[in-house]
């Protein structure tokens, strides 16, 4: 079954500490694919990366990185030095190479970064 | 370029009406698909299609209408509204499904009074 859970439902933190955003999967496919997507308090929808199942590497981008873990099922987005702009939903996702047709949403975890 | 755009932003209805989501994509994307967004909830997704005439049900298709007669265009239909569907509603695009990124739209914000 494809199901993406996001057990943080809240999280607040102070401006300037690191936090980390969990993401469990439940996937039968051995290739798929996984998303995080921020949505900030303006409502749109931003993409921030794409993990294909074949590709372990952690990944940097400035204050964010990625660590995928296939044996954990998990796909944890870490923010550094976190700052008030970094206060938004955050969205983890799965698709499925045998339905890759279908993106699966997680229910998202609401981050505040407190100044 | 525009990217996805929807229209309307904000829409009021009564129940039993029925209305027309409108969605367009110029990025020449094969798959779009249209999420619904409630609070706890998550998006969930209501109808996908990979491509011009063809569609299928996601995970909350029940009271909704999708058609794709050209592949820029993708529709949503609220055949009799009713209060359960208030939500935001989104359109995505994407080049190959959920093997890339997907472009959303800004939203729709639908009221079912």
């Amino acid at each position: 079954a494809q199901k993406v859970t996001q057990a943080q439902t809240e999280i607040s933190v102070v401006e300037k500490e690191d936090v980390t955003l969990d993401c469990v999967y439940e996937t039968r496919d051995t290739t798929y694919y996984l998303f995080w997507y921020k949505q900030p308090p303006s409502g749109e929808l931003v993409f921030l990366i794409r993990r294909n199942s074949f590709d372990e590497q952690n990944e940097i981008s400035g204050r964010y990185s990625w660590n995928f873990q296939k044996s954990t099922s998990s796909f944890n987005f870490t923010i550094t030095a976190s700052q008030v702009v970094d206060s938004a939903v955050y969205f983890c996702a799965l698709s499925e190479a045998s339905r890759d047709d279908k993106i699966i949403f997680g229910k998202g975890t609401r981050l505040h970064i407190l100044p | 370029n525009a990217g996805v755009t929807q229209t309307p932003k904000f829409q009021v209805l009564k129940t039993g009406q029925s209305m027309t989501l409108q969605c367009a994509q110029d990025m020449n994307h094969e798959y779009m698909s249209w999420y619904r967004q409630d609070p706890g909830m998550g998006l969930r997704l209501i109808h996908y299609s990979v491509g011009a005439g063809i569609t299928d049900q996601g995970e909350v298709p029940n009271g909704y209408n999708v058609s794709r007669s050209t592949t820029e265009d993708f529709p949503l239909r609220l055949l009799s509204a009713a209060p359960s569907q208030t939500s935001v509603y989104f359109c995505a695009s994407s080049t190959r499904g959920g093997r890339t990124e997907a472009f959303f739209g800004q939203g729709t914000r639908l009221t079912v009074v």
